[in-house]
C-alpha cells in the first residue's frame, strides 16, 4: 500500500511571505513526484513535477527532493492572495497515489 | 500543450437514470486514462485505470457493473455512471497520460463533472 503524507494544514501566511509545504512517501521504488494545485471547485493543476534528489525551480515555486529520506516538498516564494489553494503532493508509480492536500491560505 | 476536456461539465439527473461523462485529450494521444472522484472536502479517489482497447482495471470497493468505462480510442474515455443513485453525487475527473521524458510521465486533469442525483 503506497502511502503519500503531507503536512496537515490549513496553512496561513501573510502576502509575500514564504509557504512551506511538506510530502513524505512510503515507497522507496517511486522515482516521479508532482505538485498539485487545487482550487476549491476545481480540477487539480500541475505545478512542478520532480525526479532527481535536489532542488527544481520555477517562478516562485521550488521542489526540494530527497529520495534517501523519501521527502519532498514545495516551497512558495512571495506568496499571493491567488496562491489559496488546496496542494496536493503525488508520487508516481504506474498510477498516482495522492496525499490528502495542504490547504494553504495567503492573507492580503 | 497537454489539454484534457470533460463533458459536460455539470450534470443533474434523476434517480435511476444513466449518466455519460466524456474525458478527451486534445492535443496529445493516451493510451492511458484515469477516473477519480472527489467528495467535498477529501482528497481524489482513483476509481479505474483505463487503457486503449483493453477492459479498465478498477480499484478495490468500485463497482465496474456500475461505473462503465470505455476507451476506445486514444484521445477518448467515456464513464458511464448506470442507475444513479443520489449517494453517487459526486466531482468526477478524468485525467490523461502523457509520455515524458526519460521515461517519466505526467498525468494532466480534466476540468471535472459534477454530478447531481436527485
Amino acid at each position: 500500500q503506497k502511502e503519500v503524507e503531507q503536512n496537515s494544514g490549513p496553512l496561513s501566511v501573510p502576502e509575500g511571505a514564504i509557504a512551506s509545504l511538506n510530502c513524505t512517501y512510503s515507497d522507496r521504488v517511486s522515482q516521479s513526484f508532482f505538485w498539485y494545485r487545487q482550487y476549491s471547485g476545481k480540477s487539480p493543476e500541475l505545478i512542478m513535477s520532480i525526479y532527481s534528489n535536489g532542488d527544481k525551480e520555477d517562478g516562485r515555486f521550488t521542489a526540494q527532493l530527497n529520495k534517501a529520506s523519501q521527502y519532498v516538498s514545495l516551497l512558495i516564494r512571495d506568496s499571493q492572495p491567488s496562491d489559496s489553494a488546496t496542494y496536493l503532493c503525488a508520487v508516481y508509480d504506474y498510477k498516482l497515489s495522492f496525499g490528502a492536500g495542504t490547504t494553504v491560505t495567503v492573507r492580503a | 500543450g497537454a489539454v484534457v476536456s470533460q463533458h459536460p461539465s455539470w450534470v443533474i439527473c434523476k434517480s435511476g437514470t444513466s449518466v455519460k461523462i466524456e474525458c478527451r485529450s486534445l492535443d496529445f494521444q493516451a493510451t492511458t486514462m484515469f477516473w477519480y472522484r472527489q467528495f467535498p472536502k477529501q482528497s481524489l479517489m482513483l476509481m479505474a485505470t483505463s487503457n486503449e482497447g483493453s477492459k479498465a482495471t478498477y480499484e478495490q470497493g468500485v463497482e465496474k457493473d456500475k461505473f462503465l468505462i470505455n476507451h476506445a480510442s486514444l484521445t477518448l474515455s467515456t464513464l458511464t455512471v448506470t442507475s444513479a443513485h443520489p449517494e453517487d453525487s459526486s466531482f468526477y475527473i478524468c485525467s490523461a497520460r502523457a509520455a515524458g521524458l526519460y521515461g517519466t510521465d505526467t498525468q494532466y486533469f480534466g476540468p471535472g463533472t459534477r454530478l447531481t442525483v436527485l
